[in-house]
């Protein structure tokens, strides 16, 4: 079975500099997909970026990058320029590919934004 | 284009009763998935339909079952209601078969409390 596990609880980081939020995941499969959702106090799951394992370049999405080590089985998110909206619960997530939308989640890190 | 809409938003149950959730899915998709969020577990996947079919059942309890219709619409219901039970209901949607990589998207949830 497949597992998810985000060893950060919680992080902070001061305004306009750079974070990086760290997930580790475990499979036997080599195909499959790599998110990260972000979950504001509203509670609703917001996709920031997704990864395909099949590709090597890593995912970019304006000031959020992954760094994908399929090798290592990790998928890192970094946000640049953090920015005071950023504040939220950051949850990474595995999807197998081809056979369900299921989604299994890590344990999710609290981002604080220090002004 | 709407969302996923999520009704009702807000609940409270006394234990043993039973509660109906409806998710309804963005326009022209056909897969729903649900998923239970608690602060203990985390976030748990319960079921996945597709054309009115269920493709994918969590580990839950057959007190928790859901169904989907012609719509696309889904609900899911919880019978016989336990206190552990209190937990915020996610639903998502997503377009076609999960034979690709496409996006999921969340509905804002439904807070359930059972007392």
């Amino acid at each position: 079975a497949q597992t998810v596990t985000q060893s950060q609880p919680e992080m902070s980081v001061q305004e306009a500099e750079t974070v990086t939020l760290s997930c580790t995941y475990d499979t036997s499969e080599s195909d499959y997909y790599l998110f990260w959702y972000k979950q504001p106090p509203s509670r609703q799951m917001i996709l920031v970026i997704r990864q395909e394992a099949y590709k090597q370049q890593n995912a970019t999405e304006n000031r959020f990058s992954v760094n994908f080590q399929k090798a290592a089985k990790s998928f890192s998110l970094k946000i640049s320029d953090s920015q005071l909206g950023d504040a939220a619960m950051y949850f990474c997530a595995y999807r197998s590919d081809g056979k369900t939308y299921q989604l299994i989640w890590g344990a999710g890190t609290k981002l604080i934004i220090k002004p | 284009k709407a969302g996923v809409t999520q009704t009702p938003r807000y609940l409270i149950k006394t234990r043993g009763q039973q509660v109906t959730l409806s998710c309804s899915p963005i326009s022209g998709h056909r897969s729903v998935s649900w998923y239970q969020q608690t602060p203990g577990q985390g976030l748990q996947f319960l079921f996945e339909y597709f054309s009115e079919t269920q493709r994918n059942k969590g580990n839950f309890p057959g007190r928790f079952s859901g169904r989907q219709f012609s719509n696309s619409r889904s609900e899911m219901n919880v019978s016989t209601l336990e206190l552990g039970d209190s937990a915020l209901y996610l639903c998502a949607s997503s377009s076609g078969a999960p034979l690709s990589g496409n996006t999921i998207y969340f509905g804002e949830g439904s807070w359930l409390t059972v007392v």
